[in-house]
């Protein structure tokens, strides 16, 4: 069964950049798109990106100029940088898998979130 | 500011049937499929139906969904105490070129 587990500080500084790893386990990165969504305190999703097994990305505009996702298949992980992050950035971000039997953008598998607050 | 719009809340007592709308426009809706999401409080969401009306498995049949043009509609029959939760309808859409997710509507059971 496959699973996703987000980590990285929780605290990031204004002007600084926020990185996150998402690791897969029980079963091969090596497939499938692997994506980023984050979620505000008491506000809806947003989705930020996401990057193919063999590279590819694609990014929300508004973010785009911030955002970098890659990815390692070797150690079955991507993860997602943002730079030069404010308060506004404040969120639970979550990892998630698409591109499977359900669809090219169904979310079928999620990470349990990890809250990344912004402060000095 | 989300492009897919969905009623913020929704409510019913157990047994009715609850039904949320996701109005979008011809560059998501309109030409990509709906998926929706159920985030119950506390917890990373959950895919409860993908291309418009199939439901993964283990998901309950109370649970449908439907689309017409730009709009798309999820439905929860027989409603119960477990359905409390947060619904967000989701497409890709094509001018932004990345996946929209809805405003969100929470279900309350009465």
């Amino acid at each position: 069964q496959v699973q996703l587990q987000e980590s990285g500080p929780g605290l990031v500084k204004p002007s600084e950049t926020l990185s996150l790893m998402c690791t897969v386990s029980g079963g091969s990165i090596s497939s499938y798109y692997w994506s980023w969504i984050r979620q505000p305190p008491g506000k809806g999703l947003e989705w930020i990106g996401f990057i193919s097994y063999t590279g590819s990305t694609n990014y929300i505009p508004s973010l785009k100029s911030r955002v970098t996702i890659s990815i390692d298949t070797s150690k079955n992980q991507f993860s997602l940088k943002l730079s030069s992050v404010t308060a506004a950035d404040t969120a639970v971000y979550y990892c998630a898998r698409a591109g499977s039997s359900f669809g090219a953008d169904a979310l079928d598998i999620w990470g349990q979130g990890t809250m990344v607050t912004v402060s000095s | 500011q989300s492009v897919l719009t969905q009623p913020p809340s929704a409510s019913g007592t157990p047994g009715q049937r609850v039904t949320i709308s996701c109005s979008g426009s011809s560059s998501n809706i309109g030409s990509n499929t709906v998926n929706w999401y159920q985030q119950l409080p506390g917890t990373a969401p959950k895919l409860l139906i993908y291309t418009g009306n199939q439901r993964p498995s283990g998901v309950p049949d109370r649970f449908s969904g439907s689309k017409s043009g730009t709009s798309a509609s999820l439905a929860i029959s027989g409603l119960q105490s477990e359905d409390e939760a947060d619904y967000y309808c989701a497409a890709w859409d094509d001018s932004l070129n990345g996946y929209v997710f809805g405003t969100g509507t929470k279900v309350t059971v009465l």
